[in-house]
């Protein structure tokens, strides 16, 4: 079946560690995208990508990185400048980014916590 | 700018009976897009519908109903008859034509429990 899967589920992170989330999709999609969701509060855009090696900020990229090297992946790293991480992550993917019609297909999200 | 809201925090209903979640939007274009998602307790968000600034053309899909006014700038969601399986976080979004892309805000949610 086509989606989304980000991993891992579960994330702890120790102060000052830069940790990563997955994000794999098999759907053909040009354009992905990263979303924070805090409680409470709608999903805020940090980083999204309309084409492979190509990525552009968000409203909160501060703290973050990704990369896109494949059309297929597009990872998030959390930082240790990122100093309030604890939060459910969730990745997207549109048919194409030049369109703003396009639904948006969201995997099932990685919780990040701190220890 | 955009702005989307969803003044119900949460909302809770009996099985069977017919709720509405409201959502209000800002924009200053005459083209934009508007959708609904499902965020299930899983976690991953459902698209449920599209609607684009010109067709103000009300939808029905099975239970679920959507009432688009432009005049009140609203984009509400009625679930008729609920269900325990629509118990989820629902969420109203804004994409505008003018924006260059790809910028979608989300509203804040609105939780719904439906109970047996």
């Amino acid at each position: 079946d086509g989606g989304i899967t980000q991993s891992p589920k579960y994330l702890f992170r120790k102060e000052g560690q830069n940790v990563t989330l997955s994000c794999e999709q098999n759907l053909n999609h040009d354009a992905m995208y990263w979303y924070r969701q805090d409680p409470g509060q709608g999903l805020r855009l940090i980083y999204y990508s309309q084409i492979v090696n190509d990525f552009q900020k968000g409203d909160i990229a501060e703290g973050y990185s990704v990369s896109r090297e494949k059309k297929e992946s597009f990872p998030l790293t959390v930082t240790s400048a990122q100093k309030n991480p604890t939060a459910f992550y969730l990745c997207a993917s549109s048919l194409t980014g030049t369109v703003v019609n396009q639904p948006q297909h969201f995997g099932d999200g990685t919780r990040l916590s701190i220890l | 700018a955009q702005k989307v809201t969803q003044a119900q925090t949460e909302i809770s209903v009996v099985e069977k009976e017919d709720v509405t979640l409201d959502c209000v939007y800002e924009t200053r274009d005459t083209t934009y897009y508007l959708f609904w998602y499902k965020q299930p307790p899983s976690g991953e968000l459902v698209f449920l519908i599209r609607r684009n600034s010109f067709d103000e053309q009300n939808e029905i899909s099975g239970r679920y109903s959507w009432n688009f006014q432009k005049s009140t700038s609203s984009f509400n969601f009625t679930i008729t008859a609920s269900q325990v399986v629509d118990s989820a976080v629902y969420f109203c979004a804004l994409s505008e034509d003018g924006t260059g892309g790809f910028k979608t805000i989300f509203g804040a949610g609105t939780r719904l429990f439906v109970k047996a």
